[in-house]
């Protein structure tokens, strides 16, 4: 049968700090890369994204780091709210024959207090 | 998202019966996709369409059909559901470019008993 029951990466904040929500992947050919929130019941809403030639890119309150030597990408969330609280997952697409397609991460938990 | 729909957005049916779930966009977009998702995992690709001729297996296929009966209209059947099928659908679409988003519908919430 399947796994269930996988403990996703938490990260607990406090209303007003800046948070940070980073993910590994692991193809070297991916090209573009998305952020996604995800809230109790609700599809994934896009956040931002960033090409495979830029290494930072900058939305309102948020900004996506991309490492490509490591293979590793980072939201940074400013100022963050409780509205924020969500699972954030990260979506690679490595182009070629998986043109168009998109592979998620495992998610990440994120809660704010007030 | 209300440019994305879903139907029904629960269901509840039991083992060896043939399940249907239903998709519709409002977005113009050719891309379509059906994902599921279970607890603690991310969203894992079922099947995939780039136009109204053209359909994709995903990653998790097995046990599962779909039917792209037009631009706007794309369902996910389960022929013979199982408990393992217990999970959350999404179905998304997206523009022709490759660094398009994909937008995501509410979800259809299926437990097989």
């Amino acid at each position: 049968g399947e796994s269930v029951g996988l403990h996703l990466p938490t990260l607990s904040v406090q209303e007003g700090d800046n948070s940070i929500i980073n993910c590994a992947y692991s193809n070297s050919a991916s090209d573009y890369f998305i952020w996604y929130k995800q809230e109790s019941g609700k599809g994934p809403q896009f956040i931002i994204d960033i090409r495979s030639n830029m290494d930072k890119r900058q939305g309102q309150r948020v900004t996506v780091l991309l490492n490509k030597t490591v293979k590793h990408l980072s939201l940074q969330i400013a100022a963050t709210q409780p509205g924020d609280s969500a699972v954030y997952f990260c979506a690679e697409n490595a182009g070629g024959t998986s043109y168009g397609k998109l592979t998620f991460g495992q998610g990440t938990i994120l809660t704010v207090h007030p | 998202d209300a440019d994305v729909t879903q139907t029904p957005r629960n269901r509840i049916t039991k083992t060896g019966k043939r399940i249907m779930l239903e998709c519709s966009q409002t977005k113009g977009h050719d891309r379509m996709y059906w994902y599921r998702q279970d607890p603690g995992l991310g969203l894992r690709l079922i099947y995939y369409s780039f136009d109204v001729k053209d359909i994709n297996k995903g990653e998790i296929s097995d046990g599962y059909s779909v039917s792209r009966q037009a631009q706007a209209k794309f369902s996910l059947s389960l022929e013979s559901a199982i408990p393992n099928q217990t999970a959350l659908y999404f179905c998304a679409t997206a523009g022709p470019a490759v660094d398009n988003e994909q937008f995501f519908g509410p979800g259809t919430r299926l437990t097989v008993l």
